[in-house]
């Protein structure tokens, strides 16, 4: 399996909704990346997780809440969200040095409305 | 912090002819570089990567070279094929940073055949 999986890969929600987008891996990796992605511009990241723990929140407000179970699923768990929040939302995965195999999913595309 | 320059933003080839991506990156630290391929609506594709200690890497119609002395590296596709249309987007690891990624601005390739 040499895949990202995110679910689900449309979402409409509103400002006053909660909604999760989920992520996994089976790869063995123990990086998990959150990326944003806006029409036309390269990803932007949000968060890094190493080894299930958060290392890196790319100063993200929060209502953006991540979450990461287990070694293989990371949640970004969505609340309060403004109509400038509507991106893609990409999942990323890596060994732990980063520099094997980094994989992202398809993606979730998010509107809010 | 790590800047990555992309160029050019658009390119236009006859199908059967090379096309040629260039980047430069600002951290001499950087020791991981990943090419992606982004279709429409679709996630970023790893398609080849290069760490610090190459200076070339191929896989089939694609290579990637690197000079870490004049800190560019560049992505090569030769025969491109109307399917190779996409966005191309190049990435350097950020060192010290949580293995995050930062990525060239993107460039539009089309075919035509």
């Amino acid at each position: 399996d040499t895949e990202v999986t995110q679910t689900p890969k449309h979402l409409v929600m509103g400002m006053t909704n909660k909604k999760s987008l989920k992520c996994e891996q089976h790869m063995g990796h123990r990086a998990m990346y959150w990326y944003k992605q806006k029409a036309k511009k390269p990803p932007e990241l949000m968060f890094v997780y190493s080894y299930e723990k958060l290392s890196i929140n790319e100063s993200v407000p929060s209502r953006f809440s991540p979450e990461c179970p287990n070694s293989s699923l990371l949640n970004l768990h969505l609340h309060a969200l403004q109509p400038e929040d509507s991106a893609l939302y990409l999942c990323a995965s890596s060994q732990r040095t980063g520099d094997k195999g980094y994989t992202f999913g398809s993606g979730t595309r998010l509107t809010v409305v | 912090g790590e800047n990555v320059e992309q160029h050019p933003s658009t390119l236009s080839v006859q199908e059967g002819d090379s096309a040629v991506i260039k980047c430069t990156y600002s951290d001499s630290a950087s020791n991981y570089f990943p090419w992606y391929k982004q279709e429409l609506g679709k996630g970023p594709q790893l398609i080849i990567d290069i760490r610090s200690n190459v200076g070339e890497k191929k896989d089939q119609r694609i290579a990637v070279t690197l000079n870490k002395t004049a800190k560019h590296f560049s992505l090569h596709i030769t025969e491109t094929q109307p399917e190779d249309s996409a966005v191309y987007f190049c990435a350097a690891l950020r060192p010290n940073s949580g293995y995050a990624l930062n990525f060239g601005k993107g460039t539009s390739l089309l075919v035509t055949p």
